[in-house]
């Protein structure tokens, strides 16, 4: 079993819609929770962090259940510029970012 | 802009050689570590150097080796060229030496085997 899975998508959308990504990880000890977005042939970018209590930064509100290991991200009012692959990343206790495979989101006018 | 930066931006190599790729952190930063991101997967982790010592490592072979300077700039070394090499190769400087501390990502090198 992969340590993070995502849904690759594509989620095709269009302008306005609202979209959720979800993203499971399967290691009980991991400890801290990060969206990253990455445009097409660029590095990952830092989009949030994701606490349990939940957290939102404008448009993109994330969310972390730990005892269901699953993390999500809601993009409102979706916008053309937020076409990109999202990357679900957790850590352990260690240095290491563990990314999931990223879920590609295209959004149209 | 991140700061941080990477060269060469795109490298062609065939199987069996060895090639090093470079990477300068941002400033004040103490602590690179190196990702391999093939097409269509997220980036895997190589390995970290914190303050020039090697500082956590993926399952990655011993071919792929490091180096961290004591300006911090840091090299990825891999011996023995293999095509799954092919992948993006990016360099991350932080802070300090936990995954808890932001990273930022240099553009990466393009590394084509064939």
């Amino acid at each position: 079993r992969k340590e993070v899975e995502q849904d690759p998508g594509p989620f095709n959308v269009p302008e306005g819609a609202t979209v959720a990504f979800n993203c499971t990880y399967s290691n009980s000890a991991s400890q801290s929770f990060f969206w990253y977005r990455q445009d097409c042939r660029k590095e990952p970018k830092l989009l949030m962090s994701v606490y349990s209590s939940g957290n939102e930064d404008g448009r993109f509100t994330a969310q972390l259940n730990r005892a269901s290991q699953y993390i999500s991200l809601l993009i409102r009012d979706s916008k053309l510029s937020d076409s990109a692959t999202y990357l679900c990343v957790v850590t352990l206790a260690g240095t290491a970012l563990i990314f999931g495979k990223g879920t590609t989101l295209s959004v149209s006018s | 802009e991140t700061g941080v930066t990477q060269s060469p931006t795109h490298l062609i190599k065939t199987r069996g050689q060895q090639v090093t790729l470079r990477c300068s952190s941002q400033s004040g930063h103490n602590t690179v570590s190196w990702y391999q991101q093939a097409l269509g997967q997220g980036p895997q982790f190589i390995f970290q150097y914190y303050r020039e010592e090697e500082n956590g490592r993926g399952n990655f072979p011993p071919r792929f080796s490091g180096l961290q300077f004591p300006n911090y700039s840091s090299e990825l070394n891999v011996n023995a060229l293999e095509l799954d090499d092919s992948a993006l190769y990016l360099c991350a400087s932080t802070t300090g030496s936990r995954a808890q501390e932001t990273q930022y990502f240099g553009p990466g090198t393009r590394l084509l085997v064939l």
